[in-house]
């Protein structure tokens, strides 16, 4: 079985600033990690995804995140928000190897306030 | 591709009646997902489908809950008795699944949302 944890359940930032949503998770076997964006009244939004090779994975509107296996993580950075960034993101993950639906598990969510 | 569509948007019902929601996946998109998310909460997963087979339902699914995917394109999600514990936003997902697409098969993408109040 897989879980996730976002530590942060809201981050309020300035426009332009840098921000970090932090996301770990726990499995006992291989995952695959996503990120979502959910705006208000609306449903997810796929922004970025880890399945393989490079740790390092770029996303959608300029936002990235680093897979660190050792530290079961996956946070998503930004370095200059903007007020349009202003929504909840959902950190997510999906077992490997286990056959069957490929559900995903998803974290509590972060909402992410960006402020004038 | 225009996306997961669900139907209706928004439903108001009273307790003890019985509701449906409706989910159109992708075209082509052979596996399909539901989903329930309540406040402050990130979603969970209820069930999946691959074509019209039901595969795995999570135990949140009570008895009082039935889905269907009848020809494999389409899904219904049922909720009979409702109670209030059951006001949550329901969620459809589709997937192209390995062989269609194997780059993105883990790919959800999901619809709007259907939002369900029970008074």
């Amino acid at each position: 079985a897989q879980s996730v944890t976002q530590l942060d359940s809201q981050v309020p930032v300035f426009e332009e600033a840098p921000v970090e949503l932090r996301c770990n998770y726990s499995s006992s076997v291989s995952v695959y990690l996503f990120w979502y964006v959910q705006y208000p009244n609306q449903g997810l939004q796929l922004l970025l995804k880890y399945l393989s090779g490079s740790t390092l994975v770029k996303g959608i509107n300029g936002f990235e995140a680093e897979f660190n296996k050792s530290q079961t993580s996956f946070h998503l950075r930004k370095p200059s928000v903007h007020i349009s960034d202003t929504a909840e993101y959902f950190c997510a993950v999906s077992g490997l190897g286990q056959g069957g639906s490929e559900k995903l598990v998803f974290g509590k969510g972060t909402k992410l306030t960006v402020n004038p | 591709d225009t996306g997961v569509s669900q139907d209706p948007r928004h439903k108001i019902t009273k307790r003890g009646q019985n509701v449906t929601f409706r989910c159109d996946p992708i075209s082509e998109h052979n596996r399909l997902y539901w989903y329930r998310q309540t406040l402050g909460q990130g979603p969970e997963f209820l069930t999946y489908f691959q074509n019209e087979a039901q595969l795995e339902k999570s135990r949140l699914l009570s008895d009082r809950f039935s889905a269907e995917r009848p020809k494999g394109s389409f899904s219904t999600l049922e909720i009979q008795r409702t109670e209030q514990g059951d006001s949550a936003m329901y969620l459809c997902a589709s997937s192209p699944g390995r062989y269609l697409k194997p780059t993105h098969s883990y790919e959800q993408y999901f619809g709007p949302g259907t939002r369900l109040t029970v008074t």
